[in-house]
């Protein structure tokens, strides 16, 4: 069974870099089959998807987070990171990650969708 | 910037049947935005239930169905059971790999 577990300070000062980690069991980030993802839940607007990371290190990133995110993989520890730089308080928010799964059909775009979460961390910007 | 509408709350009652809409700002949602559906239980992560329309996960009750239904996603849930009161998001891909998810409908079982 595949497992993500979140992990990293709850507490953020602002505009300085959140960092969390995302350890994954039950299978490898090595896997060309899936890509790896990191999305946000805050109250005042709701579910937000960070961005993607590929076995490769193809990245694609939400364009109005793009300039402050970078995600990360340490295939030698089956983890992958989440960096947000300059935060405020509106990052404040729950962080989940999970496994992003996908399809190809023939003379169509490739099809993505969520499959496993982590149990999500809250993390707190505030000085 | 695009924006992803889902009715802010519904009530069903045990046993009931109710439909839950997801609307594209863009216009209508058609097969080609994958919609996908998802369940959030108070403390809770999401959990995925429907992708790529009306596809389950192995996971998924057999009473949960996805489609489209006047230029929208739906999602359907037939003999609605107590523990189906949840939050249930959708989301929707515009091309790439990332998507917008739906402001959520708060579902009450009474």
């Amino acid at each position: 069974q595949l497992q993500l577990q979140e992990s990293g300070p709850g507490l953020v000062k602002p505009s300085e870099t959140l960092s969390l980690t995302c350890t994954v069991s039950g299978g490898s980030i090595s896997s060309s089959n899936y890509y790896w993802g990191w999305i946000r839940q805050s109250p005042g607007k709701g579910l937000e998807w960070i961005g993607n990371i590929y076995y490769s290190g193809t990245t694609y990133y939400n364009p109005s987070l793009k300039s402050r995110v970078t995600i990360s993989l340490d295939t030698s520890k089956n983890k992958f990171s989440l960096r947000l730089s300059s935060v405020t308080a509106a990052d404040t928010a729950v962080y989940y990650c999970a496994r992003v799964d996908y399809y190809d059909t023939t003379g169509y775009p490739r099809v993505y969708f969520f499959d496993y979460w982590g149990q999500g961390t809250l993390v707190t910007v505030s000085s | 910037q695009t924006v992803v509408t889902q009715e802010p709350s519904l009530t069903v009652s045990p046993g009931g049947t109710v439909t839950l809409t997801c609307a594209s700002s863009t216009g209508a949602v058609t097969s080609g935005y994958y919609p996908n559906w998802f369940q959030q239980k108070p403390g809770q992560a999401p959990r995925a239930l429907i992708y790529s329309t009306s596809n389950k996960h192995s996971w998924t009750p057999a009473r949960f169905s996805g489609s489209l239904l006047g230029g929208k996603a739906a999602l359907t849930l037939s003999g609605v059971q107590p523990e189906d009161e949840a939050d249930y998001y959708c989301l929707l891909y515009y091309g790439g790999a990332l998507g917008v998810f739906g402001g959520g409908t708060k579902l009450t079982v009474l």
